[in-house]
C-alpha cells in the first residue's frame, strides 16, 4: 500500500448499531496515524494519534486500535447515535518527521439513521 | 486565541485577480500547514512551517501558489492569476512541537471557501 486507504467508503446504520471501519496505510517506516472527525463545514477534528502498535485510545463510544505491523487501523463505535453521523478520517504523516504533512485518506461516511 | 483561525471565511473573486488568504495559528504552537480540500474528500496537503522557515512546499500545485509566515505566527498563503480550476476550502492546522513529539496533533481552522468565477 502506497498511500492510505479507507473502507468501507459510506455505511448507514441505525440507532444503537455498533460499527467499525479501517484505514490501511504503508507499515514501512511508520511513525504516527492520526484519526478525525469531520462533519461538512465545520473543522476537522482530531480524535486520535496512534504511536504505537497494539495501541488502542478510547473517547467515549468510539475507541481505535493499531497494527503497524500489518498496516491497518480500527475505528469503532459502540450505540451509535445521530450526532455521530460524519466523516472519519485517516491520515498518515508523510516526511522525515511527524511534523511534516499529512496524507488524508478518503475517509468512510457514517450515517447514522434515528 | 482558542483555536486556529481563518480569514476571510468565504472570497468570491474573478479569474486572473490575485488572492491572500490568512491563517492565525493557535498561541505558540510551532508548526503551521496549508491544506487544500476538495467537495467531499480528505484534505491534501499544500505547504508547511516550523516557525517562520518554510520546511516543505512540495503539495504546492505550480508557482502561482506562495505562502509565508514572516514571523512565526500568522501565515499568507497567496494565489496568483487565480483560475477557475482553484476553487476549494483551504484550511489551515497547527500543532505544538513542530514534529519532535509523536503524538503532535494538528489542529484544523474552520477554512476558506474559495471561489474563483
Amino acid at each position: 500500500i502506497l498511500n492510505v486507504e479507507q473502507s468501507p467508503q459510506s455505511l448507514h446504520v441505525q440507532e444503537g448499531d455498533s460499527t467499525n471501519f479501517t484505514c490501511s496505510f504503508p507499515s514501512s517506516n511508520f511513525y504516527a496515524l492520526h484519526w478525525y472527525r469531520w462533519e461538512t463545514a465545520k473543522s476537522p477534528e482530531a480524535l486520535f494519534v496512534m504511536t504505537l502498535n497494539g495501541d488502542e485510545k478510547k473517547k467515549g463510544r468510539i475507541s481505535a486500535t493499531l497494527n503497524t505491523k500489518e498496516g491497518y487501523s480500527y475505528l469503532y463505535i459502540k450505540g451509535s447515535q445521530p450526532e455521530d453521523s460524519a466523516t472519519y478520517l485517516c491520515a498518515f504523516p508523510r516526511g522525515e518527521t511527524s511534523g511534516s504533512r499529512l496524507t488524508f485518506g478518503e475517509g468512510t461516511q457514517l450515517t447514522v439513521n434515528p | 486565541g482558542a483555536g486556529v483561525s481563518q480569514s476571510p471565511r468565504y472570497k468570491v473573486t474573478k479569474r486572473g485577480q490575485d488572492v491572500a488568504l490568512r491563517c492565525d495559528p493557535i498561541s505558540g504552537h510551532v508548526s503551521l500547514y496549508w491544506y487544500r480540500q476538495a467537495l467531499g474528500q480528505g484534505p491534501e496537503f499544500l505547504t508547511y512551517f516550523n516557525y517562520e522557515a518554510q520546511q516543505d512546499k512540495s503539495g504546492l500545485p505550480n508557482d502561482r501558489f506562495s505562502a509565508e509566515r514572516p514571523e512565526g505566527s500568522i501565515s499568507t498563503l497567496t494565489i496568483q492569476r487565480t483560475e477557475q480550476r482553484d476553487s476549494a476550502m483551504y484550511r489551515c492546522a497547527s500543532s505544538p512541537t513542530g514534529g519532535l513529539h509523536r503524538g503532535d496533533e494538528q489542529f484544523f481552522g474552520p477554512g476558506t471557501r474559495l471561489t474563483v468565477l
